[in-house]
């Protein structure tokens, strides 16, 4: 059974600093993974989505990274801004096209 | 224009009603999902669709029971609802139905409901 974990929790930064966020998943026979971002009483928003055979992906100042084999992908933001603030969302797909969902990392930056 | 569309976005109601909560997605997918969002955050999958017909189905009470009419739209309705089905209601969308063609999902904004 898939089981996706986000460390940390939360996190909280200044304005600035680069962060990672980590995400593990227990089960490697996934065929993508998708980072999104969901604000307070809103939906998700998808910033990324890697599928299993690429090593990373990039959208401005995100860049999120998948090692397969280890069960891992991280997040980096660079520069982080106020604007960031969110949970961030990690999840996993298999072959039957659900997503199983880790229970994210809720930032905070600071201005 | 908004991709995938849920109404209503607030629903309060008391034990025992019925009630249904729609989604419409114009982004031209094959595929419909419902997710629930707990209390304490964490997102699961309920069903899924793919061109209107049933491929997931998550162990979900039967008091839950999904409709798509055609494949842009994807209906929960709940029946004898009770205290723990509170919670947030999003629907989905992606291009295929599993596998490397599947695409990004993309959510609607939720519904929450709150059973009293």
């Amino acid at each position: 059974k898939q089981e996706v974990t986000q460390i940390p929790a939360a996190l909280s930064v200044p304005e600035g600093e680069n962060l990672v966020l980590n995400c593990s998943f227990t089960d490697s026979a996934i065929y993508n993974l998708q980072w999104f971002r969901q604000d307070p009483g809103k939906g998700l928003t998808s910033l990324l989505l890697i599928q299993s055979s690429q090593r990373e992906q990039t959208s401005g100042r995100l860049n999120a990274s998948l090692d397969k084999s280890s069960g891992r992908s991280t997040l980096y933001i660079a520069a982080s801004q106020p604007g960031d603030s969110a949970t961030y969302l990690c999840a996993v797909q298999g072959n039957t096209g659900k997503l199983i969902f880790g229970q994210g990392t809720t930032l905070q930056v600071k201005p | 224009d908004t991709a995938v569309s849920q109404t209503p976005k607030y629903l309060v109601t008391q034990m025992g009603n019925d009630k249904s909560i729609k989604c419409e997605q114009n982004l031209g997918h094959d595929t419909m999902y419902w997710y629930k969002q707990d209390s304490k955050k964490f997102l699961k999958i309920m069903f899924s669709y793919n061109n209107k017909e049933l491929i997931i189905n998550e162990t979900v009470p039967n008091r839950f029971s999904p409709k798509s009419p055609d494949k842009a739209h994807l209906n929960l309705h709940i029946n004898s609802l009770e205290l723990g089905d509170s919670a947030v209601y999003f629907c989905a969308s992606s291009r295929g139905a599993g596998g490397v063609d599947t695409g990004e999902l993309f959510f609607g904004e939720g519904s929450r409901l709150t059973v009293l």
